[in-house]
């Protein structure tokens, strides 16, 4: 099946600690984003990659890196540097505009990502 | 800035309702605008619209774009209690390809 998976659905870490977060899709898609979704915040945009070994900030880069070594993955790392941490993280992935029928976004599932 | 706003940010309702989600913008470089609806965890895609004035369906929702007002609209007839999410306006930046999200609007269908 083709989609988009996200690992792990529940993470719990330490303060202090720097976590992963996986992001997978195997629709052969260039783009792939990170979201950060807080209660009645919408979706606020980390970072976004078009193409593989580049990357760009988005509107929360802060205390979160990222890399994108293949096409197919784009792991996002959220430092100890991060202040509040505590949030749901979503990855997406679209075509870019040219090469597809759209620029539709699909979500993964999700990560929850909570700060003890 | 860029912003989407969506109004409103709560609306209860009871089945078999008609029910009218808005969502403003000002975003440079407007490529289109997409609605999703979230129930518990990812958003899944509901319509993308580029050009004012032609409506688009799905069953009993339907979608429309007015690019020299700078809204949408997404209306949902007879609701039903599975309609219960919350919906998502985002508009894509020329370019980047960029989503810039509003709030969203939570909808409960009440039985």
């Amino acid at each position: 099946d083709g989609g988009i998976t996200q690992s792990p659905k529940y993470l719990f870490r330490k303060e202090g600690q720097n976590v992963t977060l996986s992001c997978e899709q195997n629709l052969n898609h260039d783009a792939m984003y990170w979201y950060r979704q807080d209660p009645g915040q919408g979706l606020r945009l980390i970072y976004y990659s078009q193409i593989v070994n580049d990357f760009q900030k988005g509107d929360i880069a802060e205390g979160y890196s990222v890399s994108r070594e293949k096409k197919e993955s784009f792991p996002l790392t959220v430092t100890s540097a991060q202040k509040n941490p505590t949030a749901f993280y979503l990855c997406a992935s679209s075509m870019l505009e040219g090469r597809g029928r759209g620029n539709e976004q699909f979500f993964g599932p999700g990560t929850r990502l909570t700060v003890l | 800035e860029d912003k989407v706003v969506q109004s409103p940010l709560s609306l209860v309702v009871h089945e078999g309702d008609t029910v009218t989600l808005n969502c403003s913008y000002e975003v440079t470089n407007f490529r289109s605008l997409l609605w999703y609806k979230q129930e518990k965890k990812a958003p899944t895609f509901l319509f993308m619209l580029t050009s004012s004035g032609i409506e688009k369906k799905s069953g009993r929702l339907s979608s429309i774009l007015d690019k020299k007002e700078l809204f949408s609209i997404l209306n949902i007839t007879a609701t039903q209690t599975g309609d219960s999410a919350i919906y998502l306006c985002a508009v894509v930046q020329g370019g980047s390809e960029k989503l810039v999200f509003g709030k969203g609007t939570k909808l409960t269908v009440n039985p």
